[in-house]
C-alpha cells in the first residue's frame, strides 16, 4: 500500500500571502488529521477530519483552514501568513476504529 | 503544563548501548499509547503501539506503560548508528478522538 503523501514537500511565501496544502491519505483510511511542527512548540494539534466533516479542532486562529473531499484527500489552507507560520505541516491518516495513525513526510513552509 | 512531558535531550550513547526514552503525562484518560520515530527532515513513522497498560516488544524495542504512574517507556537494546533520530510519544483517549498528544521529542545519537 502507498503511504500517505503530501504535496507540495517544500514552499516558500511572503507574509499576507495565502498557501494550500494537500494531503493524500493511505488507501481506504478515511480520517485525516494534521499538525504543525515547529523546534519551539512540538507537534501542535490543527484539526482531524472524518467522511468530509470536521471532527476535532485544534486552538489555532481562524486563519487555518481545511477540508476532505469524497476520496477522502485532505487540503488545508492559511491565509494571511506570519512569519511564525513557517513550519512542517504534517498530514496523518487512520483506518475508521483504529488509534493509531500514520504520517506523512510534511510539506515544509517558510514565510519571508 | 503540557498534557505529555517528555525530555528533549539530546541523548549520545555509544553503539551496542541500550536506551531508555521515557514520558510522562497527566490525564488519566489516556488508553492508546504509541512511539514514534522521526529522521531529520522526515515526516514521524510508527514504531510501537500499546493499548492500556502492560509490556510489547518488537525485535530490540520494548515499550511499557504504566497507568498507575502515568508514566511510559521505550527500551532500544543492543542500539545501532540507524538508530539517531527524535524519538516521539504520542497518546489519546481513543474512540472517535482523533487527536494524537505528543510529548517533545528525545533526540538521540547513537555514535559509533
Amino acid at each position: 500500500k502507498a503511504g500517505v503523501t503530501q504535496t507540495p514537500r517544500y514552499l516558500i511565501k511572503t507574509r499576507g500571502q495565502q498557501v494550500t496544502l494537500s494531503c493524500s491519505p493511505i488507501s481506504g483510511h478515511r480520517s485525516v488529521s494534521w499538525y504543525q511542527q515547529t523546534p519551539g512548540q512540538g507537534l501542535q494539534f490543527l484539526f482531524e477530519y472524518f467522511s468530509e466533516t470536521q471532527r476535532n479542532k485544534g486552538n489555532f486562529p481562524g486563519r487555518f483552514s481545511g477540508r476532505q473531499f469524497s476520496n477522502s484527500r485532505s487540503e488545508m489552507n492559511v491565509s494571511t501568513l506570519e512569519l511564525g507560520d513557517s513550519a512542517l505541516y504534517l498530514c496523518a491518516s487512520s483506518s475508521a476504529g483504529a488509534e493509531t495513525q500514520y504520517f506523512g513526510p510534511g510539506t515544509r513552509l517558510l514565510v519571508l | 503544563q503540557k498534557e505529555v512531558e517528555q525530555d528533549p535531550g539530546p541523548l549520545s550513547v555509544p553503539e551496542g548501548a541500550i536506551v531508555s526514552l521515557n514520558c510522562t503525562y497527566s490525564n488519566s484518560a489516556f488508553q492508546y499509547f504509541m512511539w514514534y520515530r522521526q529522521y531529520s527532515r522526515k515526516g514521524p513513522e510508527l514504531l510501537m503501539y500499546t493499548y492500556s497498560s502492560g509490556n510489547k516488544e518488537d525485535g530490540r524495542f520494548t515499550a511499557q506503560v504504566d497507568k498507575s504512574s502515568k508514566y511510559i517507556s521505550l527500551f532500544i537494546r543492543d542500539s545501532q548508528p540507524s538508530d539517531s533520530a527524535t524519538y516521539l510519544c504520542a497518546m489519546n483517549r481513543g474512540s472517535t478522538l482523533g487527536r494524537l498528544y505528543f510529548g517533545r521529542g528525545t533526540q538521540l545519537t547513537v555514535w559509533p
